[in-house]
């Protein structure tokens, strides 16, 4: 079976430094792995994606997240964290193995202190 | 510029008191979504359309419908609805697969969502 896990439910820190969300996949087959955020009140908004290539992914606010095969992580960081920064951070795992269904993590809520 | 439209934004009804949630997409997706959010978790998947086939959760209640007249418009009907159904609803769109070649990852497309409140 398909799962996503997010160990933390919160990340604290100040604003400034690097920050990382964690995830962890357990899928069979190739993975599409996903990042998307929720502002309070509003829809997810897509981050980024690992489909294939390069374990590094570059995608929007200037968040990055590393593909990590062999511990099945794909850990979502930015190197200067920003107050607008904070928000609700899911992970999101699909495979095509004959289903359209996106399995999402259960969510971590990040802080960022000014 | 192309997007997912959810309305109303804000849905207060009464206990039993039918309601319906629109969704329209400009992005002429194939797969349209929807999900339950409550309090801050993880998004629940209650069904989803690839063009007109419906496809149910099995753990959805029989007190949610849908209906996709067409490309563009579903909409989520809730027959009588319940404290416990109090939560934000996500309508999403995506390509599905065997459509839009390489660039075809699917990458879900989400409305800004329908807080539903019961009285």
């Amino acid at each position: 079976a398909q799962s996503v896990a997010q160990p933390e439910d919160q990340v604290n820190v100040a604003e400034g430094n690097p920050l990382t969300v964690k995830c962890t996949y357990s899928v069979s087959g190739n993975p599409y792995l996903f990042w998307y955020v929720q502002y309070p009140n509003r829809g997810l908004q897509f981050l980024l994606k690992y489909i294939t290539g390069d374990n590094l992914v570059k995608g929007s606010y200037g968040f990055e997240a590393e593909f990590n095969k062999s511990q099945t992580s794909f850990h979502l960081k930015k190197p200067s964290a920003l107050v607008s920064d904070s928000a609700l951070y899911f992970c999101a795992v699909r495979a095509y193995t004959g289903g359209f269904k996106t399995i999402f993590g259960a969510g971590t809520r990040l802080f960022v202190k000014a | 510029d192309a997007m997912v439209i959810q309305n109303p934004r804000y849905q207060v009804t009464q206990f039993g008191k039918p309601v319906t949630l629109s969704c329209s997409q400009t992005l002429n997706h194939n797969v349209m979504y929807w999900y339950q959010q409550k309090s801050s978790q993880a998004p629940k998947l209650l069904f989803h359309y690839y063009d007109k086939d419906f496809n149910n959760e099995a753990d959805t209640p029989d007190n949610f419908q849908s209906r996709r007249p067409n490309t563009s418009f579903c909409f989520l009907d809730i027959r009588s609805p319940g404290l416990g159904d109090a939560a934000m609803y996500l309508c999403a769109t995506s390509r599905g697969p065997g459509t839009g070649g390489v660039s075809n990852t699917g990458e879900l497309f989400f409305g800004e969502g329908s807080r539903l409140t019961v009285l």
